[in-house]
């Protein structure tokens, strides 16, 4: 198993721009997130999916899109980039077993918005 | 509202036992986590315990709830420069993947 995957691994956008984040987990885990970590700030929830065809707002939705076609796939789209957008971001599968959820996450997308 | 807080930043020396804290707000929740994250990498679980348990160790880690005053802390102990890394506690509402991450804090191991 690969386990969860993102792509790219840095990105540099100029305000304005739009750009999708892929995401993919190959465990068949129906829950996915997006999460942006900023320094002092912890991990924020920007969406997140109970399955294919469910997304739902989390706590910084705003300037995100995303849709979930698949189990698999999770892509994060920036409309148009901010520099208040720069941060890194995570994508996270997780499963739920005698009621624990541990969840999973990808290596992390770098991005600079100038 | 829901908040979890961690401080920032903790140094200790090699062999020396760690201890991060940690406080949460949620008092549904059912499990507290305990990730790990290494420069440039994502997070990891290392343990997590439930609400009704006071206290869980696994090899050099214990955890320890007051559910009471809703503190978790994550002791390590021997602790080694490997373990240098920011550790993050998380609360996780019940009947929900829903998880509320707390600030993080860099632990620094010094040799």
């Amino acid at each position: 198993n690969a386990g969860v995957t993102q792509t790219p691994k840095f990105q540099v956008l100029k305000t304005g721009q739009s750009m999708t984040l892929q995401c993919a987990q190959d465990m068949n885990h129906e829950y996915m997130s997006w999460y942006r970590q900023d320094p002092g700030m912890g991990l924020r929830l920007i969406h997140y999916s109970v399955g294919a065809g469910i997304t739902d707002q989390g706590e910084v939705p705003n300037g995100y899109n995303v849709s979930r076609s698949t189990t698999e796939d999770f892509p994060l789209r920036l409309l148009s980039a901010a520099p208040s957008q720069t941060s890194v971001y995570f994508c996270a599968s997780s499963y739920r077993v005698a009621g624990v959820n541990e969840q999973f996450f990808g290596p992390g997308t770098r991005l600079t918005v100038l | 509202g829901e908040d979890v807080e961690q401080s920032l930043f903790l140094s200790v020396r090699e062999g020396d036992s760690s201890v991060i804290n940690c406080t949460y707000t949620d008092s549904s929740s059912t499990y507290l986590y305990w990730y790990k994250q290494e420069p440039g990498a994502g997070l990891q679980l290392l343990t997590y315990i439930f609400s009704n348990m006071d206290m869980k160790q696994d090899q050099r880690l214990t955890v320890l709830l007051n559910k009471k005053d809703k503190h978790l802390s994550l002791r390590i102990a021997d602790t080694q420069t490997g373990d240098s890394a920011i550790y993050f506690c998380a609360e996780n509402a019940s009947g929900t993947y829903k998880y509320i991450f707390g600030t993080g804090t860099r632990l620094k191991v010094l040799a």
